[in-house]
This record gives structure tokens, sequence and C-alpha cells, in this order.
């Protein structure tokens, strides 16, 4: 089976701090993603990458960085959190070619203070 | 942008029952995919269906898609308790990556 994990389920940070959010997958995808969700708005992407050292903005991309140094590792970085990034982040990941399910971690849930 | 809208946004029925949940979207896609998501966890992927697919099956789901209305639907027939939770679509454009709606919220009751 695929495995996703992300690096902490649960985080409480001050603004103005940084943040890491790490995922890491064990099956060689090509593809990785950064999904924020929150209550009314669904999934929204935020980053992702189709290999290593590459990435692409996704749709809410302000306020976030991301590292993608080795094919398994997906970073996402917030330099200085605010209180508007509190949500539950989502990292995902898929084979390559264009079709495909995405496999999913379990999530992490951010809260700024 | 959001691509795939559910409705309804919530639905409450008893164990036995069937349950439908529709998802509607914009642009022209390649497939279109359905998850689930229970409270506080990751999204789990149910069932894909491609743009020259009208039905597909899966266990008790069933999922239509009608690309001149550019609608779908998931059908979840005799439903258990276990099925509460959250239920997205999501369209694939061809370019990766998946665009999400903002999901439909499934309570069965014992």
């Amino acid at each position: 089976d695929v495995k996703v994990t992300q690096s902490s389920r649960y985080l409480v940070k001050r603004t103005g701090e940084k943040v890491f959010l790490e995922c890491v997958q064990d099956m060689d995808h090509e593809n990785m993603f950064w999904y924020r969700q929150d209550p009314g708005l669904g999934l929204r992407l935020i980053y992702f990458s189709y290999d290593v050292k590459m990435k692409e903005k996704g749709d809410i991309p302000e306020g976030y960085s991301v590292s993608r140094e080795k094919k398994e590792r997906f970073s996402l970085i917030l330099e200085s959190a605010s209180t508007n990034q509190t949500s539950m982040y989502l990292c995902a990941t898929r084979g390559g070619g264009d079709t495909g399910e995405l496999f999913f971690g379990e999530g992490s849930r951010l809260t700024v203070l | 942008s959001q691509q795939g809208e559910e409705d309804p946004q919530a639905l409450s029925i008893q164990e036995g029952e069937n349950a439908t949940m529709n998802c509607s979207y914009k642009t022209s896609i390649n497939n279109l995919q359905w998850y689930r998501q229970n409270s506080g966890r990751g999204l789990v992927h149910l069932i894909l269906i491609r743009s020259n697919e009208r039905e597909k099956h899966s266990g008790r789901l069933r999922v239509t898609l009608d690309t001149s209305k550019k609608s779908s639907s998931l059908l979840i027939t005799a439903s258990r308790a276990a099925d509460t939770a959250s239920y997205f679509c999501a369209t694939d454009t061809g370019f990766q990556k998946l665009v999400f709606g903002t999901g439909t919220r499934l309570l069965v009751s014992p």
C-alpha cells in the first residue's frame, strides 16, 4: 500500500514563526501536492511538484513556499505564520501520467495564535 | 478556483437507505474522481470515471457522468453507519492537479 506520512498531526505556532510541514511518500511517485482545507471552502491547492527541485504554484500560493530536494519528500514552509493560515494541511501524491488517483496523508492541523 | 460543487452540502439518512450526491463542474475534464474523508483524517479515493464513460460501479457505489451537463452523481446503496463521512468530487483537467469541490457531509443513522 502507498504510504504518505505527514510529520505532525497537530501543531500550535505563534504569529510570525516559521513553520515547516513535511510529507514523505514511499511509492516513488513523481507528483506531490499540498492542499489546505477549510470549512465551506473544500480543498484548495497551494503548491505541487512534478519532479525533484520542480514546483508549480497552485491556486493559493501566497504566504507559502515549498521544497523538494528528494523525490520522496515534499515540504511546505510558512515563512512567517499568520492567524489566517490556521487550517488543515493535506499532502498528497500521484504517479506519473495523466490519470490516476491521489493518495493522501492523514493531515496536519495547524493553529496559529 | 473551485471546479466542482457538490450538492447537497449535507445529507442525513437512515441505515439501509440510498444516498445520492451530485457534483457539477465548469470546464472540460479528462476524468472525475470521488473521495471520502472521515472526520479529521485524510481523503481516500473511491472511484474514477473517465470522460468517455457514462456509468461505473464499485461494490455499493455507482457513479454517473454526464459531460453534456458537466455533472456527476455518486450513489451509495444500502447505506451503513460506517458510511458517515464527507464526500468530495475532484476533476482532472489534464494538468496533473485535481480540483476539488466543497464536499457533501453524509450522516447515516443506525
